[in-house]
């Protein structure tokens, strides 16, 4: 079946410019996650998207960082003005968000998005 | 807020040999995932430990979880070439079960 599917997989950037990277969940899966992985390092929570709820920004490292999503669909990740230490893998994983202890909300991962700012 | 800390962060080791990955956490939690990373590959799911006790195995893998300790172990039996990898560690709240935080991830090399 289909996974997490990211696009671009690999995107180099110049300073200064914005990027906008895309994460397509699993079908029916509600809850959305944003990461950010930097070289050789652990995963670094952004943001989580669940239904209809406000987002949890609490993640974002700045307010150049910005995130939305549709519905319980596409998710885009927009960094405005890069700089070079937004260089980094950005993941995305998508779970089935239960409220009760059955669920117990695995997050499945894409293979992610290199971002390279020059 | 919650902390995860896994330990070794590198572990380099010999065919054959057993070894363990330790993963402590700061607050309550009712579960603990285990993920694989290959190099230059997104995060694969190993294991789902839900409760205190709970003691799950996969080939040579298995781990474990006391959350009386806020503790986790994967242990590796008789490694193989194959299980080179990083492996994280990442733990949800107790009262947010979408709030999930992730080990700075042990690097596997198994040597021949």
């Amino acid at each position: 079946g289909a996974g997490v599917s990211q696009s671009p997989s690999n995107k180099v950037t110049e300073k200064g410019k914005d990027v906008e990277l895309r994460c397509d969940p699993i079908s029916g899966h509600t809850a959305l996650y944003w990461y950010r992985q930097r070289l050789g390092q652990g995963l670094e929570f952004l943001i989580y998207f669940q239904g209809n709820s406000a987002p949890d920004k609490s993640g974002l490292p700045s307010d150049r960082f910005s995130a939305e999503r549709t519905g319980e669909s596409v998710s885009t990740l927009t960094i405005q003005r890069t700089q070079q230490e937004d260089s980094a893998v950005y993941l995305c994983a998508s779970s089935l968000a239960g409220i009760d202890r059955v669920s117990y909300n695995e997050q499945f991962f894409g293979p992610g998005t290199r971002l390279t700012v020059l | 807020e919650l902390k995860v800390e896994q330990n070794p962060l590198f572990l380099s080791m010999q065919e054959g040999k057993n070894y363990t990955i330790y993963c402590n956490y700061s607050t309550t939690s009712d579960r603990l995932y285990w993920y694989r990373q290959d190099p230059g590959k997104s995060l694969e799911s190993l294991f789902v430990l839900l409760s205190n006790g709970a003691v799950k195995q996969e080939g040579r893998l298995m781990a474990s979880l006391d959350t009386k300790a806020r503790l986790s172990t994967l242990h590796i039996t008789a490694a193989v070439h194959d299980l080179s990898a990083t492996y994280f560690c990442a733990v949800a709240t107790k009262y947010n079960n979408n709030d999930m935080r992730f080990g700075a991830g042990t690097r596997l090399t198994v040597k021949p």
